[in-house]
């Protein structure tokens, strides 16, 4: 069974520019999480779908970030204008409603 | 509030017993899980103790819980190699929707 995946697992931008990750979760999984981490400092928590639907985005820094699940399947979350401190690992996970297994991230640098 | 704190750094010898410590603020919490990040990897579920246990014990992992002063500890017997990573500890809430709550990770560096 594939596991979660990111794309890309690198990307630079400059600042103003815009960028969209993707994350494909584990068949089947209808919850999906986003997670970002600045800096060498903690995973932040930035969203939860059930399916096609946001449960909690409480986490969303601003509104400079879109994240969406068409069809409850992959998601994308994008950066629009993305700003320096937007810089760090952003990571998604699904989970059937108990383990939540974790991709590889995507490491985004703004200069 | 929501807060989980870990100290940044650990070294030990191959061999050694490693114990990474965890602090966390919410005294609700339902879970308490460590996860593992070798290089360039996701994060990967080590082991997670439910918050009425005070230890468990899981091959060469033993996790202790201190509920009343909020403290949770991962030990690493044999410390080898392979288990230089950065281990994060995480806390699930009630009505949180098993979101994580994350410290900012312990670097092991492990040396012969």
């Amino acid at each position: 069974e594939a596991g979660v995946t990111q794309f890309p697992s690198h990307s630079v931008i400059e600042k103003g520019q815009t960028v969209t990750l993707r994350c494909d979760p584990i068949s089947g999984h209808d919850n999906l999480y986003w997670y970002r981490r600045v800096m060498g400092k903690e995973i932040k928590f930035l969203l939860h779908f059930v399916k096609e639907s946001k449960q909690d985005e409480s986490g969303m820094p601003n509104n400079r970030f879109l994240a969406e699940r068409t069809g409850g399947t992959y998601s994308t979350l994008k950066v629009q204008p993305a700003e320096l401190e937007d810089s760090g690992v952003y990571f998604c996970a699904s989970s059937r409603g108990g383990e939540a297994f974790f991709g590889q991230g995507t490491r985004l640098t703004v200069v | 509030g929501e807060d989980v704190e870990q100290s940044l750094f650990l070294s030990v010898r191959e061999g050694d017993s490693s114990v990474i410590n965890c602090t966390y603020t919410d005294s609700s919490s339902t879970y308490l899980y460590w996860y593992k990040q070798e290089p360039g990897a996701g994060l990967q579920l080590l082991t997670y103790i439910f918050s009425n246990m005070d230890m468990k014990q899981d091959q060469r992992l033993t996790v202790l819980l201190n509920k009343k002063d909020k403290h949770l500890s991962l030990r690493i017997a044999d410390t080898q190699t392979g288990d230089s990573a950065i281990y994060f500890c995480a806390e699930t809430v009630p009505g949180g929707y098993n979101k994580l709550i994350f410290g900012a990770g312990t670097r092991l560096a492990v040396h012969p």
